[in-house]
């Protein structure tokens, strides 16, 4: 089992509608949880980070985090044709009290005119 | 304010060659990691370092070493280049923390012939 699983798509969603993105995660002492968006040929760019159980909202964007079915997802709401990028789900796992981000291999999203 | 800095952007090597990469981290960070990213991948972590020592390591082999200046600056050294090492590395910086969020540079593209 992957340690961070994402469904590689891509997604279609048409401009306007609602960008469901899921992550799942292995290790259930995961701390902290982020969304990067990482266009072609660029670096990730830090979207939202999530620790507690619930919802998270900054703008269109709002993340959900299930600790209990180790589940995080993000909202992308009124999805526009800018926002067609790769989506990664980053994971902080605590081994031995460092910090190390387990990334999922990404989601990409087409939001089509 | 700066961001990451990596450089040089681009890197062409070949099989048996040594690289060394470059990291300066966003102002006021502390920890910085490296990761590998394969074409359509996830980012791979291949290790971090926080105040001049590795803390953590992720699967690669000994040929994947690295260093941390007092300024936090880092390098990233990679010896007998193999064509399976072609890919993006990224450095990230961050302050030490479950929750501090990474920050990434623009990466460096290696391309081994």
């Amino acid at each position: 089992q992957k340690e961070v699983e994402q469904n590689s798509g891509p997604l279609s969603v048409p401009e306007g509608a609602i960008a469901s993105l899921n992550c799942t995660y292995s290790d259930r002492g995961s701390q902290s949880f982020f969304w990067y968006r990482q266009y072609s040929g660029k670096s990730p760019e830090l979207i939202m980070s999530i620790y507690s159980n619930g919802d998270k909202e900054d703008g269109r964007f709002t993340a959900q985090l299930n600790k209990a079915s180790q589940y995080v997802s993000l909202l992308i709401r009124d999805s526009q044709p800018s926002d067609s990028a790769t989506y990664l789900c980053a994971v902080n796992t605590t081994p031995s009290g460092t910090y190390k981000y387990i990334f999922g291999t990404g989601t990409r999203l087409k939001v089509l005119a | 304010d700066a961001g990451v800095t990596q450089s040089p952007t681009h890197l062409i090597k070949t099989r048996g060659q040594q690289v060394t990469l470059r990291c300066s981290p966003k102002s006021g960070h502390d920890t910085v990691s490296w990761y590998q990213q394969a074409l359509g991948q996830g980012p791979q972590f291949i290790f971090q370092y926080y105040e001049e020592e590795e803390r953590q390591r992720g699967n690669f082999p000994d040929r994947f070493s690295g260093h941390q200046f007092p300024n936090y600056s880092s390098e990233l050294n990679v010896n007998a280049l193999l064509l399976g090492d072609s890919a993006l590395y990224l450095c990230a910086s961050s302050l030490t923390g479950s929750h501090q969020p990474q920050h990434f540079g623009d990466g460096t593209r290696l391309s081994i012939l």
